[in-house]
């Protein structure tokens, strides 16, 4: 069963740690993307890789790091320098730069 | 920077009833791709329009991108209580690193 798999679900962070989000698909597509959803607000870009070994910082960058050392992976940190944190995070992937699959998501929450 | 504005960002209407979510981008854009959240989910591709004054239908839902490739519209008629969720427009801007740019949603309510 193709797809894009966000882990954990849930997850909640404390503060001064950094906490990763995992992103696995294995519909066999170059580019991967993380963004931020804010309740009343749209998809906001945070990183983007279009092929394995480079990656490119999105609009809303700072805080954040991710890799991708794997095509099927594009995991995601969220660090203690990113000081609002809480917010519902969706991982995408397309084949160049087409049409955007997403993961459930992962809620984010600061303890 | 470039942004693509969505308007109404909230809209409730009886069942029956038709709606319409509307879509202006600062810049020409390259093409326009929907996408549909439900409450709780994660955002489905709906459609992508791709020509100046392009018009796709799919059953009770109209799609229109403007013949400037700056706007456009999202109409469903007689909505159904299926039909909630939040609608999100995304452009991509000509001869750019293909990185979408998303519209702020508008979320529909349906009353039945």
């Amino acid at each position: 069963d193709g797809g894009i798999t966000q882990s954990p679900k849930y997850l909640f962070r404390k503060e001064g740690q950094n906490v990763t989000l995992s992103c696995e698909q294995n519909l066999n597509h170059d580019a991967m993307y993380w963004y931020r959803q804010d309740p009343g607000q749209g998809l906001r870009l945070i990183y983007y890789s279009h092929i394995v070994n480079d990656f490119q910082k999105g609009d809303i960058a700072e805080g954040y790091s991710v890799s991708r050392e794997k095509k099927e992976s594009f995991p995601l940190t969220v660090t203690s320098a990113q000081k609002n944190p809480t917010a519902f995070y969706l991982c995408a992937s397309s084949i160049e730069k087409n049409i955007q699959y997403f993961g459930a998501g992962t809620r984010l929450s600061v303890l | 920077g470039q942004q693509v504005m969505q308007i109404p960002q909230y809209q409730h209407v009886q069942e029956g009833e038709d709606f319409t979510t509307y879509c202006n981008s600062s810049t020409t854009l390259s093409n326009i791709q929907w996408y549909k959240q439900r409450p709780g989910g994660h955002p489905v591709f709906l459609i992508q329009l791709v020509k100046s004054g392009e018009v796709k239908k799919q059953k009770r839902l109209t799609f229109q991108f403007g013949e400037a490739k700056k706007n456009s519209s999202l109409h469903i008629t007689a909505t159904q209580t299926t039909d909630v969720g939040t609608y999100f427009c995304a452009g991509r801007r000509s001869g750019n690193t293909g990185k979408l740019i998303f519209g702020q949603g508008t979320t529909l309510q349906v009353k039945p």
